[in-house]
């Protein structure tokens, strides 16, 4: 089945640095990648995601690229502000009988200080 | 549109007690239901998903059951609970005829087992 690996576990930047996420995954039929952005005790809320016949996709201060070749992807955010922190997780997916299953990575939590 | 409901928002259980939490989905048909777990400070575990009405699939043992007896009605249960039951229940839709759709979360139930 598919693994999904995150890094980094924790991510600590300054107001106004960028920061990247980086996830690899193990299926090559996976086909779709979304991020999801949890704030402390809520739930995870989808913030971008990118599908197989795209290498980069980009919303505002938020940008995710894929390489399927070597079944990494990232998410890139620009200008980052202390309500960017949160935890983060990628996510892989590949349809299976009539299913989607979705695999998360471990999260990566991000601190912007001010 | 659509939303998601899942109640309780919280909830404390003694050890060998029974559990039943529901989520309800409205503003589509035949979605995809998940239930996922989150321990603290953890990823994202699935633990049963469901394509169709009484059509339910395990991820894992575990000393938990679902069922879905409406279209857009998933129950998590249990008859005896365990301390390692506790964490953070999340619901979760996708559209049943998308494979490559986003999940949407449920505000989640957080669950402590005394």
């Amino acid at each position: 089945g598919e693994n999904v690996e995150q890094h980094p576990s924790t991510l600590s930047v300054q107001e106004g640095d960028s920061a990247v996420i980086k996830c690899t995954y193990s299926d090559s039929a996976s086909n779709y990648f979304p991020w999801y952005k949890q704030e402390l005790g809520k739930r995870p809320q989808l913030i971008i995601d990118i599908r197989s016949n795209v290498g980069e996709k980009k919303d505002q201060r938020i940008a995710v690229t894929l390489n399927k070749t070597a079944k990494h992807f990232s998410l890139h955010i620009t200008e980052t502000q202390p309500e960017d922190s949160a935890v983060y997780f990628c996510a892989a997916s590949s349809k299976n009988t009539g299913f989607q299953k979705l695999v998360f990575g471990t999260g990566t939590r991000l601190l912007v200080s001010p | 549109s659509q939303t998601i409901h899942q109640w309780p928002a919280t909830l404390v259980q003694p050890v060998g007690s029974p559990l039943s939490l529901e989520c309800t989905v409205e503003g589509t048909s035949n979605p995809n239901l998940y239930w996922y777990r989150q321990a603290a400070g953890r990823g994202l575990q699935l633990l049963f998903y469901s394509i169709g009405i009484d059509q339910i699939s395990s991820e894992v043992p575990q000393n938990l059951s679902a069922s879905r007896p409406q279209d857009r009605q998933f129950i998590l249960s249990s008859k005896k609970l365990l301390l390692s039951d506790s964490g953070f229940y999340l619901c979760a839709w996708s559209a049943g005829t998308d494979y490559n759709s986003p999940l949407h979360f449920g505000n989640g139930t957080r669950l402590t087992v005394t």
